[in-house]
C-alpha cells in the first residue's frame, strides 16, 4: 500500500541554521505530494506541495522538490526562525474516487535563539 | 473567507456523556474527513465521506459514528464517551482535483474524565 516514511524527531535547531526534513514515499500510483505544518495547538495548513516529478513547491522560505527517481520529498529553509517551531507532516494523495492523504508520522521541529 | 470550522475548540466531558463534534465548511467540498490525532502527534483517519449520505469508516476503528445530511456540515458523534476517547479530533475537506490536498478545521480538544 502507499506510505510516507519521514525522519524523527525532534529537531532542533539554533535560529538561521539550515533546515532539512526528509521524506520518502511509496505508491502504487503516480501520487501528488504535501507538505502540512502544525503550529501549537492548531490544525494542520498546507505548507507547499508538487504534483509530478521534478517540480519544486515553495513557501514561505521553504521548498522541496519531487524526485520520482529517489521517490523523495525532503523538505528544505535556508534560514529557520523561531516562529518556524512547529510540527511538519509529509503526505501523498492518488488521484481517484477514493483518493485519501496519506500522512507521514510527522517531524517536531524546535528553534531556539 | 471560505473555510472550516470545527466547535468546541476544548470539551471536558464526563464518562458516560453524549457528545457531539460539529464540523461545517463553506467551500461547498463533497469530501470531508475526521482525524484522530493521538499524543506523538501521529494522524488517524477515523471517518470520511464522499458526499451527502455517504460515510465510510477509516483506517482506525473508532466507536464514534458520522453524519452528512448537509454537504457544508459533518458532525461527529459519540453515544457514550470514555477516557480512552481523550485526543485531538481534526475535521478536513477537500476538492476532487489532482494535487489539491486538504483544508483542515482548528481542531476540538477532548477530554474525558
Amino acid at each position: 500500500g502507499d506510505s510516507v516514511t519521514q525522519m524523527e524527531g525532534p529537531v532542533t535547531l539554533s535560529e538561521e541554521a539550515f533546515l532539512t526534513i526528509n521524506c520518502t514515499y511509496t505508491a502504487t500510483g503516480y501520487p501528488s505530494l504535501f507538505w502540512y505544518v502544525q503550529y501549537p495547538g492548531e490544525g494542520l495548513q498546507l505548507l507547499l506541495k508538487a504534483t509530478k516529478a521534478d517540480d519544486k513547491g515553495s513557501n514561505k522560505g521553504f521548498e522541496a522538490t519531487y524526485r520520482k527517481e529517489t521517490t523523495s520529498f525532503h523538505l528544505e529553509k535556508g534560514s529557520v526562525q523561531v516562529s518556524d517551531s512547529a510540527v511538519y507532516f509529509c503526505a501523498l494523495s492518488i488521484t481517484g474516487t477514493a483518493s485519501k492523504l496519506t500522512f507521514g508520522t510527522g517531524t517536531r521541529l524546535q528553534v531556539m535563539l | 473567507e471560505a473555510d472550516i470550522y470545527q466547535t468546541p475548540r476544548y470539551l471536558v466531558i464526563g464518562t458516560g456523556k453524549k457528545i457531539t463534534l460539529e464540523c461545517s465548511q463553506t467551500m461547498g467540498h463533497d469530501k470531508m474527513y475526521w482525524y484522530q490525532q493521538d499524543p506523538g502527534m501521529e494522524l488517524h483517519l477515523i471517518h470520511y465521506s464522499y458526499g451527502v449520505n455517504s460515510t465510510e469508516k477509516g483506517d482506525l476503528s473508532s466507536e464514534s459514528t458520522v453524519s452528512r445530511i448537509r454537504t457544508e456540515h459533518f458532525p461527529l458523534t459519540l453515544e457514550s464517551a470514555r477516557p480512552s476517547h481523550t485526543s485531538q479530533y481534526l475535521c478536513a475537506s477537500s476538492e476532487l482535483v489532482r494535487g489539491y490536498g486538504y483544508t483542515f478545521g482548528s481542531g476540538t480538544r477532548l477530554t474525558v474524565v
